[in-house]
């Protein structure tokens, strides 16, 4: 069955760090590509998304995330860090035969950054 | 345009119960997925509908079952509630109509189970 794995389970930083949360996922065809977010109290909301093209896409709030088919990994970065980035992130994989309708999420990472 | 929305809000049913859950995804949008998200098991797929028919499934059981309306409105109806029922159910909408949509999330249907 297809997986998603997440690195950390939680991540503790300082504000201005930089950020990189792991996301692996296991299946050999076409994937679509997710990063969402959950801030406290609020509902899921899409960072960014890979469906083709150039591995190196670009997000809201300053994130960006690399998609290495070889080692069928999209992490998630960050160069600066603010307090307003505590949320809890999900990675998430659609197969393409699916037709985007079923997402596959990882555990999600908490992040806590301190002020 | 106005975001997708969940009714109601929170819930408390009892063991063996029956309850449903309402979705109204974005103007526009054709597909409907449900999601469970509990602290222990995380974010699961239910189902997707996509024009009145079911077109993705989890490996939820039986007691688990949707339906979309003309309109893509959704409902999820859950029979027979057991404590482990107890989530945020969430709803998301998406055009459905390619292999790369997103999906957009709605803010949850807290259910708990007593």
């Amino acid at each position: 069955a297809q997986s998603v794995s997440q690195h950390n389970h939680h991540v503790i930083l300082s504000e201005a760090a930089s950020l990189e949360l792991g996301c692996n996922y296991s299946y050999g065809g076409t994937v679509n590509l997710f990063w969402y977010v959950q801030y406290p109290g609020q509902h899921l909301q899409l960072l960014l998304k890979y469906f083709s093209g150039d591995p190196l896409v670009k997000g809201i709030k300053g994130f960006e995330a690399e998609f290495i088919k070889s080692k069928f990994s999209f992490n998630l970065r960050k160069p600066s860090v603010q307090w307003s980035d505590t949320a809890e992130y999900f990675c998430a994989v659609s197969l393409f035969y699916n037709q985007g309708g079923k997402l596959i999420f990882g555990q999600g990472t908490e992040l806590s950054v301190k002020p | 345009k106005a975001g997708v929305t969940q009714t109601p809000r929170y819930l408390i049913k009892t063991r063996g119960q029956q309850v449903t859950l309402s979705c109204s995804p974005i103007s526009g949008h054709r597909s409907v997925s449900w999601y469970q998200q509990t602290p222990g098991q995380g974010l699961q797929f239910l189902f997707e509908y996509f024009s009145e028919t079911q077109r993705n499934k989890g490996n939820f059981p039986g007691r688990f079952s949707g339906r979309q309306f003309s309109n893509s409105r959704s409902e999820m109806n859950v029979s027979t509630l057991e404590l482990g029922d107890s989530a945020l159910y969430l709803c998301a909408s998406s055009t459905g109509t390619s292999g790369g949509n997103e999906q957009y999330f709605g803010p949850g249907t807290r259910l708990t189970v007593t």
